[in-house]
């Protein structure tokens, strides 16, 4: 069936650093795929999506490229904040479910 | 702009009791979902609904009961709270039908069973 794996955490990085999440997802067909964010005591937000390969999804200064050939859809951003820490799920389209990735906890020091 | 709206925000059980966790959306969307989040965990998928009149169970609905009478409301019952189901409850709602529609959630409720 569909899946999705994204990379474990907690990642903690320095303010200003570059950002990178891995996800992959596995899938019948072309999926749509999402980057949510869920900040301390909140709900999910959309982050960035992206319907097609080759698609860039961009939010915020998070980057994320649909990839087919290697079926990824991995998290970058250029230079972080404190306010970036939050989890991030990435999460694939199957009809009118979304399969979720595990989240992975990113951690921003000043 | 209310979107997705669950109550109530915090609730205490005592184990054996039941309670109804509210959810309603006002974007007329046909999908609505409910997930559990437990600590260091992901999200599971409860029961689901794909319109009125229609529901299904998702990943973990053992313990839970959901109807949905309306297009605007999804409830979810627990039947006989147990200290296994304290954990934060989302619900969700999307569109279904063409491709990226985006899932809106509500805010949560944390649950906590003695």
């Amino acid at each position: 069936g569909n899946s999705v794996t994204q990379m474990e955490g907690p990642v903690t990085l320095s303010e200003e650093a570059f950002l990178t999440i891995n996800c992959t997802y596995t899938a019948t067909g072309y999926p749509s795929l999402f980057w949510y964010v869920q900040y301390p005591g909140e709900g999910l937000q959309l982050l960035l999506k992206a319907t097609k390969a080759d698609d860039k999804g961009s939010n915020k200064g998070f980057e994320a490229t649909y990839r087919k050939e290697t079926t990824s859809f991995h998290l970058e951003k250029g230079s972080v904040q404190v306010s970036d820490s939050a989890v991030y799920f990435c999460a694939s389209d199957s009809n009118y479910q979304l399969i979720w990735g595990a989240g992975t906890k990113l951690i921003i020091k000043p | 702009n209310a979107g997705v709206t669950q109550t109530p925000k915090f609730q205490v059980l005592k184990t054996g009791q039941s309670m109804t966790l509210q959810c309603a959306q006002d974007m007329n969307h046909e999908y609505m979902s409910w997930y559990r989040q437990d600590p260091g965990m992901g999200l599971r998928l409860i029961h689901y609904s794909v319109g009125a009149g229609i529901t299904d169970q998702g990943e973990v609905p053992n313990g839970y009961n959901v109807s949905r009478s309306t297009t605007e409301d999804f409830p979810l019952r627990l039947l006989s709270a147990a200290p296994s189901q304290t954990s934060v409850y989302f619900c969700a709602s999307r569109n279904t039908g063409g491709r990226g529609n985006i899932q809106y959630f509500g805010a949560g409720t944390r649950l906590s069973v003695l």
